[in-house]
């Protein structure tokens, strides 16, 4: 089954730092690629998502992903972070079946003032 | 405003004492799901359904059950809840039963139960 790892679990920066988050996928085949933010105390929201064309996926509140095929990777990036970017990120990719997400386990952003 | 809704947003019941946490959509989606959500082990899928009628299990389908009678509702049962189904749960629909990259899964505001 295709999954995801995300291997940082907890990260602070300072405002206006760069931010990386890793994302790994399992499947060698076609794949498509979410990332997810979860601000506290709220419901999920979509922040961009991969299924084919341009590897570069710019998505909402100045976020962007690489899709890198070689490295079976989907790392999210920002150049510049705010304190309102303290969240819960996730990571997902569409399961076999099509009919499903499967999630990484999340990395948790603390932005400091 | 097209959104999914869960009712209860927050419930503390006991270990036996069956409940039932319920979704609606009013975006007339044919995809529906419920995931839980635990620290350190993200988002796992317990049911979804494809349509009215069509269920079927995910990852973690052990002590749920759901319905699928009318397309806007995806109600998610526990039958004899126990503590290790304390948990934060999450209904999402979707515009497309595949999800393709054209399609939008929605999620609603969040049920977090906790079973003593």
């Amino acid at each position: 089954a295709q999954s995801v790892s995300q291997h940082n679990h907890h990260v602070i920066l300072s405002e206006a730092a760069s931010l990386e988050l890793g994302c790994n996928y399992s499947y060698g085949g076609t794949v498509n690629l979410f990332w997810y933010v979860q601000y506290p105390g709220q419901h999920l929201q979509l922040l961009l998502k991969y299924f084919s064309g341009d590897p570069l996926v710019k998505g909402i509140k100045g976020f962007e992903a690489e899709f890198i095929k070689s490295k079976f990777s989907f790392n999210l990036r920002k150049p510049s972070v705010q304190w309102s970017d303290t969240a819960e990120y996730f990571c997902a990719v569409k399961g076999n079946s099509g009919y499903a997400l499967n999630f990484g386990k999340g990395t948790s952003l603390l932005v400091t003032p | 405003e097209a959104q999914v809704t869960q009712n209860p947003r927050y419930l503390i019941t006991v270990t036996g004492k069956k409940l039932t946490v319920t979704c609606s959509q009013n975006m007339n989606h044919e995809y529906m799901s419920w995931y839980r959500q635990d620290p350190g082990l993200g988002l796992r899928q317990i049911y979804y359904s494809m349509n009215v009628e069509v269920t079927d299990k995910g990852d973690v389908p052990e002590g749920y059950k759901v319905s699928r009678k009318e397309k806007r509702n995806f109600p998610l049962i526990l039958e004899s809840p126990s503590p290790n189904q304390t948990s934060l749960y999450f209904c999402a629909s979707s515009t497309s039963k595949v999800l393709g990259a054209t399609d939008t899964q929605y999620f609603g505001p969040g049920t977090r139960l906790t079973v003593l």
